[in-house]
Protein backbone atom coordinates (compact mmCIF):
# COMPACT_ATOMS: atom_id res chain seq x y z
CA UNK A 1 0.00 0.00 0.00
CA UNK A 2 1.24 3.14 -0.56
CA UNK A 3 2.39 5.62 1.87
CA UNK A 4 1.44 9.03 2.61
CA UNK A 5 2.48 11.12 -0.71
CA UNK A 6 3.14 14.73 -0.74
CA UNK A 7 3.95 17.05 -3.70
CA UNK A 8 6.16 18.90 -4.62
CA UNK A 9 9.44 17.34 -3.27
CA UNK A 10 11.03 20.75 -3.19
CA UNK A 11 10.07 24.12 -3.81
CA UNK A 12 11.47 27.74 -4.41
CA UNK A 13 9.87 30.26 -3.87
CA UNK A 14 10.35 34.25 -3.83
CA UNK A 15 8.67 36.64 -0.62
CA UNK A 16 5.43 37.90 -1.38
CA UNK A 17 4.53 34.88 -3.14
CA UNK A 18 2.12 31.96 -2.92
CA UNK A 19 2.64 28.36 -2.61
CA UNK A 20 0.52 25.33 -2.71
CA UNK A 21 1.46 22.06 -1.11
CA UNK A 22 -0.80 19.11 -1.77
CA UNK A 23 -0.51 15.83 -0.09
CA UNK A 24 -2.74 12.42 -0.05
CA UNK A 25 -2.69 10.33 2.85
CA UNK A 26 -3.06 6.27 3.69
CA UNK A 27 -6.13 4.74 1.79
CA UNK A 28 -8.44 4.99 4.26
CA UNK A 29 -7.19 7.71 6.70
CA UNK A 30 -9.71 10.55 7.01
CA UNK A 31 -7.44 12.70 9.36
CA UNK A 32 -4.53 15.24 7.67
CA UNK A 33 -2.61 17.10 9.47
CA UNK A 34 0.21 19.14 8.21
CA UNK A 35 2.98 20.53 10.46
CA UNK A 36 6.33 22.68 9.98
CA UNK A 37 9.62 22.02 10.76
CA UNK A 38 12.24 23.98 10.39
CA UNK A 39 16.04 22.83 10.55
CA UNK A 40 17.07 21.97 14.13
CA UNK A 41 13.44 22.16 15.44
CA UNK A 42 10.88 19.61 16.05
CA UNK A 43 7.57 19.65 13.99
CA UNK A 44 4.95 22.74 14.96
CA UNK A 45 1.25 21.68 14.32
CA UNK A 46 -0.36 24.11 11.61
CA UNK A 47 -3.45 22.09 10.66
CA UNK A 48 -5.81 19.16 11.40
CA UNK A 49 -8.61 18.13 8.95
CA UNK A 50 -10.75 15.05 9.57
CA UNK A 51 -13.44 14.77 7.63
CA UNK A 52 -12.73 17.72 5.55
CA UNK A 53 -14.13 19.91 8.50
CA UNK A 54 -10.75 22.21 10.18
CA UNK A 55 -10.47 20.68 13.83
CA UNK A 56 -7.23 22.01 15.05
CA UNK A 57 -4.92 25.30 14.39
CA UNK A 58 -1.70 25.84 15.45
CA UNK A 59 -0.57 29.10 16.17
CA UNK A 60 0.45 30.41 12.79
CA UNK A 61 -0.52 33.07 11.16
CA UNK A 62 -3.77 34.02 8.44
CA UNK A 63 -1.42 33.71 5.71
CA UNK A 64 -1.61 29.84 6.27
CA UNK A 65 -5.13 28.07 5.50
CA UNK A 66 -5.61 24.52 3.95
CA UNK A 67 -8.57 22.67 2.79
CA UNK A 68 -9.83 19.03 2.75
CA UNK A 69 -11.14 17.20 -0.20
CA UNK A 70 -13.61 14.64 0.07
CA UNK A 71 -11.26 12.31 -1.03
CA UNK A 72 -9.24 13.10 1.97
CA UNK A 73 -6.40 14.40 0.27
CA UNK A 74 -5.34 18.00 1.21
CA UNK A 75 -3.75 21.25 0.22
CA UNK A 76 -1.77 23.74 2.28
CA UNK A 77 -1.62 27.39 1.20
CA UNK A 78 0.34 30.52 2.45
CA UNK A 79 0.19 33.60 1.05
CA UNK A 80 2.60 36.73 0.99
CA UNK A 81 5.71 34.37 1.96
CA UNK A 82 8.22 35.50 4.38
CA UNK A 83 11.98 34.45 4.51
CA UNK A 84 10.74 32.47 8.10
CA UNK A 85 8.15 30.05 6.23
CA UNK A 86 11.65 28.53 4.38
CA UNK A 87 11.58 24.80 6.54
CA UNK A 88 10.36 21.72 5.55
CA UNK A 89 6.74 20.95 5.50
CA UNK A 90 4.95 17.42 6.46
CA UNK A 91 1.74 16.22 5.96
CA UNK A 92 0.50 13.28 8.61
CA UNK A 93 -2.41 10.90 7.97
CA UNK A 94 -4.14 8.85 11.11
CA UNK A 95 -6.70 6.51 11.16
CA UNK A 96 -7.83 7.63 14.81
CA UNK A 97 -10.43 10.83 14.86
CA UNK A 98 -9.72 13.87 16.52
CA UNK A 99 -10.19 13.26 20.42
CA UNK A 100 -7.94 9.89 20.36
CA UNK A 101 -4.53 9.29 20.27
CA UNK A 102 -3.10 7.51 17.07
CA UNK A 103 0.00 6.49 15.88
CA UNK A 104 0.50 9.59 12.94
CA UNK A 105 2.49 8.04 9.55
CA UNK A 106 4.20 11.63 7.90
CA UNK A 107 4.93 11.98 3.92
CA UNK A 108 8.50 12.88 3.42
CA UNK A 109 7.66 16.37 3.34
CA UNK A 110 7.99 19.58 0.45
CA UNK A 111 11.16 21.53 1.22
CA UNK A 112 9.90 25.20 0.61
CA UNK A 113 13.23 27.21 0.62
CA UNK A 114 11.98 31.00 0.20
CA UNK A 115 14.39 33.54 -1.22
CA UNK B 1 1.05 25.74 26.53
CA UNK B 2 3.05 22.86 25.88
CA UNK B 3 6.52 22.41 26.91
CA UNK B 4 8.30 19.31 25.95
CA UNK B 5 12.21 18.96 26.81
CA UNK B 6 14.56 16.67 25.62
CA UNK B 7 18.37 17.04 25.30
CA UNK B 8 20.09 17.89 22.15
CA UNK B 9 22.95 15.84 21.27
CA UNK B 10 24.12 12.28 22.55
CA UNK B 11 26.96 9.98 21.28
CA UNK B 12 26.90 6.74 22.13
CA UNK B 13 29.65 3.93 20.74
CA UNK B 14 28.52 0.99 18.06
CA UNK B 15 26.43 -1.81 20.62
CA UNK B 16 25.94 0.37 23.55
CA UNK B 17 22.98 1.37 25.07
CA UNK B 18 21.51 4.92 24.82
CA UNK B 19 18.53 6.23 27.42
CA UNK B 20 17.18 9.85 25.87
CA UNK B 21 14.90 11.17 28.11
CA UNK B 22 11.63 13.60 27.83
CA UNK B 23 10.51 15.39 29.88
CA UNK B 24 6.94 16.95 29.34
CA UNK B 25 4.59 19.64 31.04
CA UNK B 26 1.01 19.93 28.77
CA UNK B 27 -2.85 20.93 29.11
CA UNK B 28 -3.88 17.39 29.33
CA UNK B 29 -2.49 14.31 28.59
CA UNK B 30 -3.77 11.61 25.37
CA UNK B 31 -0.59 9.43 25.09
CA UNK B 32 3.65 10.06 24.68
CA UNK B 33 5.23 8.99 21.39
CA UNK B 34 8.82 8.49 19.80
CA UNK B 35 9.29 8.85 16.46
CA UNK B 36 12.76 8.67 14.52
CA UNK B 37 13.88 11.39 11.98
CA UNK B 38 16.80 10.79 9.77
CA UNK B 39 18.44 13.71 7.91
CA UNK B 40 16.19 15.20 5.44
CA UNK B 41 13.48 12.52 5.78
CA UNK B 42 10.24 12.22 7.17
CA UNK B 43 9.81 11.09 11.33
CA UNK B 44 9.02 7.45 11.38
CA UNK B 45 6.88 6.23 14.59
CA UNK B 46 8.82 4.25 16.63
CA UNK B 47 7.08 3.65 19.94
CA UNK B 48 3.53 5.32 21.67
CA UNK B 49 2.52 4.78 25.92
CA UNK B 50 -0.27 6.08 27.32
CA UNK B 51 -0.15 4.05 30.92
CA UNK B 52 2.76 4.34 32.91
CA UNK B 53 5.28 1.39 32.50
CA UNK B 54 7.41 0.22 29.88
CA UNK B 55 6.87 -0.86 26.41
CA UNK B 56 9.58 -2.73 24.33
CA UNK B 57 9.95 -3.63 20.58
CA UNK B 58 12.83 -5.25 19.88
CA UNK B 59 15.39 -3.14 20.50
CA UNK B 60 13.82 -0.09 21.31
CA UNK B 61 11.77 0.78 24.50
CA UNK B 62 10.19 3.38 26.07
CA UNK B 63 9.31 4.22 29.49
CA UNK B 64 6.35 6.54 30.49
CA UNK B 65 5.37 8.05 34.07
CA UNK B 66 2.78 10.12 33.85
CA UNK B 67 2.69 11.27 37.59
CA UNK B 68 6.28 12.65 36.74
CA UNK B 69 5.59 14.08 33.52
CA UNK B 70 8.71 11.92 32.09
CA UNK B 71 9.11 9.71 29.56
CA UNK B 72 12.62 7.94 28.10
CA UNK B 73 13.51 5.67 24.90
CA UNK B 74 15.82 3.20 25.52
CA UNK B 75 18.09 2.24 22.38
CA UNK B 76 19.82 -1.62 22.93
CA UNK B 77 23.08 -2.80 20.48
CA UNK B 78 23.55 0.55 19.13
CA UNK B 79 23.80 0.29 15.03
CA UNK B 80 25.19 2.58 12.35
CA UNK B 81 21.85 3.34 11.15
CA UNK B 82 20.38 4.12 14.74
CA UNK B 83 22.45 7.54 13.90
CA UNK B 84 19.25 10.02 13.94
CA UNK B 85 17.12 12.63 15.65
CA UNK B 86 15.05 10.90 18.22
CA UNK B 87 11.80 13.17 18.67
CA UNK B 88 9.55 12.63 21.77
CA UNK B 89 5.78 14.25 21.29
CA UNK B 90 2.73 14.45 23.45
CA UNK B 91 -0.54 14.32 22.37
CA UNK B 92 -2.75 16.22 24.50
CA UNK B 93 -6.41 15.41 25.46
CA UNK B 94 -8.92 15.64 23.67
CA UNK B 95 -6.93 17.58 21.23
CA UNK B 96 -5.30 15.19 18.35
CA UNK B 97 -2.36 17.55 17.31
CA UNK B 98 1.09 16.38 18.31
CA UNK B 99 3.53 18.60 20.46
CA UNK B 100 6.83 17.82 19.51
CA UNK B 101 10.22 18.32 21.38
CA UNK B 102 13.49 19.93 19.32
CA UNK B 103 15.04 16.00 19.28
CA UNK B 104 17.56 14.60 20.35
CA UNK B 105 20.45 13.73 17.94
CA UNK B 106 22.46 10.63 18.14
CA UNK B 107 25.67 9.99 16.64
CA UNK B 108 26.72 6.10 16.41
CA UNK B 109 30.25 5.60 16.52
CA UNK B 110 32.32 2.46 15.70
Amino acid sequence: DAGVTQSPTHLIKTRGQHVTLRCSPISGHKSVSWYQQVLGQGPQFIFQYYEKEERGRGNFPDRFSARQFPNYSSELNVNALLLGDSALYLCASSLAPPGLAGEQYFGPGTRLTVT
Amino acid sequence: GQNIDQPTEMTATEGAIVQINCTYQTSGFNGLFWYQQHAGEAPTFLSYNVLDGLEEKGRFSSFLSRSKGYSYLLLKELQMKDSASYLCAVSPSNDYKLSFGAGTTVTVRA
